[in-house]
């Protein structure tokens, strides 16, 4: 089946920096989403990108279909930045199916 | 976008016993989805809701521990049968349509004792 590696797995940065995080997956995929899911285990969606770049507030997401990579940008952290990044990736065939990344756990501390 | 709710949002339980989870969208969705996230872990597809028929499961998932239901398009139900210490997870249902973004709900964190 198809594979989906976050990295890094983990991420402290100092309030105020920036941070870029990774997806790779295996194979061709019809969509692909970031989320952050806060420390109540709330999922929050960030981007519905399955390519080309978007931009939201501090956030940007680029995905690169052809190379089979995504990208999220954190520009200037803030300590409610902190939690665990998820991407997933929906699976070819119409079937609405996402398949997760083991997600980076981003600390930023004040 | 689409407004998940649930019901347990957490529930304390001993083993041998079952649990019925609720998921509510506020609109009529496509797609309606079961995860399960052990604790420290990602999430794992259990299975599709499918409305009005049987929903289909991922490899390790089956129905008699599993069972879930979909009446209708904005409502569906997950069954945690005789469950174990290893049954303890958050499940969160998620719901979308066809080529857009699905939403997650607020998960049911199930402790087994």
């Amino acid at each position: 089946g198809i594979q989906v590696e976050q990295s890094p797995p983990d991420l402290i940065l100092q309030e105020g920096a920036n941070s870029t995080l990774r997806c790779n997956f295996s194979d061709s995929v019809n969509n692909l989403q970031w989320f952050h899911q806060n420390p109540w285990g709330q999922l929050i969606n960030l981007f519905y990108i399955p390519s080309g770049t978007k931009q939201n507030g501090r956030l940007s997401a680029t995905t690169v279909a052809t190379e089979r990579y995504s990208l999220l940008y954190i520009s200037s952290s803030q300590t409610t930045d902190s939690g665990v990044y998820f991407c997933a990736v929906e699976l070819t065939g119409n079937t609405g199916k996402l398949i997760f990344g083991q997600g980076t756990t981003l600390q930023v501390k004040p | 976008s689409a407004v998940i709710s649930q019901k347990p949002s957490r529930d304390i339980c001993q083993r041998g016993t079952s649990l019925t989870i609720q998921c509510q969208v506020d609109s009529q969705v496509t797609m309606m989805f079961w995860y399960r996230q052990q604790p420290g872990q990602s999430l794992t597809l259990i299975a599709t809701a499918n409305q009005g028929s049987e929903a289909t499961y991922e490899s390790g998932f089956v129905i008699d521990k599993f069972p879930i239901s979909r009446p209708n398009l904005t409502f569906s139900t997950l069954t945690v049968s005789n469950m174990s210490p290893e049954d303890s997870s958050i499940y969160l249902c998620s719901a979308g349509r066809f080529y857009n973004e699905q939403f997650f709900g607020p998960g049911t964190r199930l402790t087994v004792l």
